[in-house]
């Protein structure tokens, strides 16, 4: 399976955009980025997934190199309710419905400073 | 969208004994899954909690110790067997109703002393 390579933990002022990166040098032509997010004392909870394309929703956006071994996480403007665990994980779309399952590595710890 | 709760929230059990931990889920789901956490650490998915037949188990975990039921689309049970301190972790479900999107409980933080 294609693994993801985050670093351990990230800092950021509230209200200032924050950037985690994510490498995935070995993804498939058929690998969905994904990232999940684990506030304290919660379980995980999806923000965003892309193929190829940059995507935006409400939560973040997601921006994805041109040659898809890295994808970085966008969170516009960080608000103190943003610190958690950020997770990038790679699905195969093929494999989705069948035995597709979510592998969590240990993902980015992103601190807010207020 | 899927709205996940889990019975019990935390539990505080002997060693030797066994729980059983509830999922229950407000729309019917194709895939169930259990995970742990244990403290400071990422989660471990656990197994794949099959509609109609026996859970699929990942490496280093069997049915004696983790038996699992799902009797319908919308309910999973996963059982903590014959417990330890070392059993001691947050055990989340999992729940798959689209082909894009996985939601997650609240979570159980089971301690065993």
């Amino acid at each position: 399976d294609a693994k993801t390579t985050q670093p351990n933990s990230m800092e950021s002022n509230e209200e200032e955009p924050v950037h985690l990166p994510c490498n995935h040098s070995t993804i498939s032509g058929t690998d969905y980025i994904h990232w999940y997010r684990q506030l304290p004392s919660q379980g995980p909870e999806y923000v965003i997934h892309g193929l190829t394309s940059n995507v935006n929703n409400r939560m973040a956006s997601l921006a994805i190199a041109e040659d898809r071994k890295s994808s970085t996480l966008i969170l516009h403007r960080a608000t103190l309710r943003d610190a958690a665990v950020y997770y990038c994980i790679l699905r195969d779309v093929y494999r989705v419905n069948r035995d597709d399952k979510i592998i969590f590595g240990k993902g980015t710890r992103l601190h807010i400073l207020p | 969208s899927a709205v996940i709760s889990q019975k019990p929230s935390r539990d505080i059990c002997q060693r030797g004994t066994s729980l059983t931990i509830q999922c229950q889920v407000d729309s019917q789901v194709t895939m169930m899954f259990w995970y742990r956490q244990q403290p400071g650490q990422s989660l471990t998915l656990i197994a794949t909690a099959n509609q109609g037949s026996e859970a699929t188990y990942e490496s280093g975990f069997v049915i004696d110790k983790f038996p699992i039921s799902r009797p319908n689309l919308t309910f999973s049970t996963l059982t903590v067997s014959n417990m330890s301190p070392e059993d001691s972790s947050i055990y989340l479900c999992s729940a798959r109703p689209s082909t894009d999107t996985q939601y997650f409980g609240p979570g159980t933080r089971l301690t065993v002393l």
